[in-house]
């Protein structure tokens, strides 16, 4: 089983959408939770943290579900520039590695 | 706002030299890291440094690679006989500790011919 797994996409959404990410984690002992998003053939930029309680930063907000190991990004009222990879990452329980997802693409239109 | 710099942005190597490749973390950053993308893959872990030694690393990150910190700002990873399937993007990160947030720099893309 792959150690982060999302959902490649695309996604192709219109400008004004509601569109959500899922991914899934296979380590149970991990720690720390992030989403990042990267632009094409860029380094990926910490986008934010995710937390148990599950929390939220102006259109994005993350959950988090440790008994299903299954990390969420739902971003609201989407904007052209929020077109990238969004990438699902997590830190194992004693280190300091990231470990990423693949990425899923997301596409906003006018 | 602070950032992580990596020099050089692109570099071209011929198969079995040596390159450097530099980074200048964020300065009050303890934490810095080295991971590589190939084209059109995921972002991959090679290892961590703090206090001077390596505190992790990957099983990518064999005898053929090694880091250094040489002097109070510069963060470096060498690649030895470089191969053609060491062509990635390298990027360099650093955080304040640990289990804190990683912050990338813009990575160097290495070209082995």
């Amino acid at each position: 089983r792959k150690e982060v797994e999302q959902d490649p996409g695309p996604f192709n959404v219109p400008e004004g959408a509601t569109v959500a990410f899922n991914c899934t984690y296979s380590n149970s002992a991990s720690q720390s939770f992030f989403w990042y998003r990267q632009d094409c053939r860029k380094e990926p930029k910490l986008l934010m943290s995710v937390y148990s309680s599950g929390n939220e930063d102006g259109r994005f907000t993350a959950q988090l579900n440790r008994a299903s190991q299954y990390i969420s990004l739902l971003i609201r009222d989407s904007k052209l520039s929020d077109s990238a990879t969004y990438l699902c990452v997590v830190r194992g329980q004693a280190g300091t590695a990231l470990i990423f997802g693949k990425g899923t693409t997301l596409s906003v239109s006018s | 706002e602070p950032e992580v710099t990596q020099t050089p942005s692109h570099q071209v190597t011929q198969m079995g030299q040596e390159v450097i490749l530099r980074c200048v973390p964020i300065s009050n950053h303890l934490y810095f890291y080295w991971y590589r993308q190939i084209l059109g893959q995921k972002v991959e872990f090679l290892v961590s440094f703090y206090n001077n030694e390596i505190s992790e690393k990957s099983e990518i990150f064999d005898d053929q690679f090694s880091v250094e910190r040489p002097d109070g700002s510069n963060f470096t990873l060498k690649i030895r006989s470089t191969k053609l399937e060491d062509s990635a993007m390298y990027f360099c990160a650093s955080s304040e500790a640990g289990n804190q947030p990683q912050h990338f720099g813009d990575g160097t893309r290495l070209s082995i011919l």
